[in-house]
């Protein structure tokens, strides 16, 4: 199985600075027709899992601007330009590049 | 608007079988995948695996042994058979839309439902 390894495992993040979230996976993740298969993921406190992000840069409908993903191959970034306090939960990414789909551990996002 | 609502037993016995469906409304289940993922209590996500509407599934080769999926398009409505259950099987069970684009990223889920098994 490809291991996806994320980093820090918490971040407290101050509203209306940056922060940033890594994942890097054991294999590349470029599919042959030269797209990452990443997603990212936000599970709020008490809530599933949304999707965020998914060919690791494209976000998906009704995610704000703040949030960007960036990479290739075995390492990639997720970027809240602005954090706002409807912001703190859990990311994941996950690889969907090859059976099983796999994810991160999760970062956990909270206010300082 | 697409919405999903998982069903079934809350709690479950070792060795046991669980079954739980996942009632799609507000959308049709047919040309879509559907997943099925797990989440330990203060744990990751695992995915189990997914199945598209005409029923080919695709399962994560861990539990493979143990899972079936099964997708109703006339009840819209598909379901997860998980066999010889044990305390590591004790989790939320999401279920979830693979989208209609790309490799199907999961985007519409479902609240999830508590599994406990215990005797």
């Amino acid at each position: 199985d490809i291991v996806m390894t994320q980093s820090p495992l918490s971040l407290p993040v101050t509203p209306g600075e940056p922060a940033s979230i890594s994942c890097r996976s054991s294999e590349s993740l470029v599919h042959n027709n030269g797209y990452n298969y990443v997603d990212w993921y936000l599970q709020k406190p008490g809530q599933s899992p949304q999707l965020l992000m998914y060919l690791g840069s494209t976000r998906a409908s009704g995610v704000p601007d703040r949030f960007s993903g960036s990479g290739s191959g075995t390492d990639f970034t997720l970027k809240i330009s602005r954090v706002e306090a409807e912001d703190v939960g859990i990311y994941y990414c996950m690889q969907a590049l090859q059976i099983p789909w796999t994810f991160g551990q999760g970062t956990k996002v909270e206010i300082k | 608007q697409v919405q999903l609502q998982e069903s079934g037993p809350g709690l479950v016995k070792p060795s046991e079988t669980l079954s739980l469906t996942c009632i799609v409304s507000g959308g049709s289940i047919s040309g879509y995948y559907w997943n099925w993922i797990r989440q330990p209590a203060g744990k990751g996500l695992e995915w189990i695996g997914r199945i598209y509407s005409n029923g080919s599934p695709n399962y994560n080769p861990s539990l493979k042994s143990r899972v079936t999926m099964s997708v109703d398009t006339s009840e819209n409505h598909f379901s997860l058979r998980l066999t010889s259950l044990t305390a590591a099987d004790t989790a939320v069970y999401y279920c979830s839309r693979g989208s209609s684009t790309w490799y199907h990223s999961p985007d519409i889920w479902g609240q999830g439902t508590m599994v406990t098994v215990s005797s």
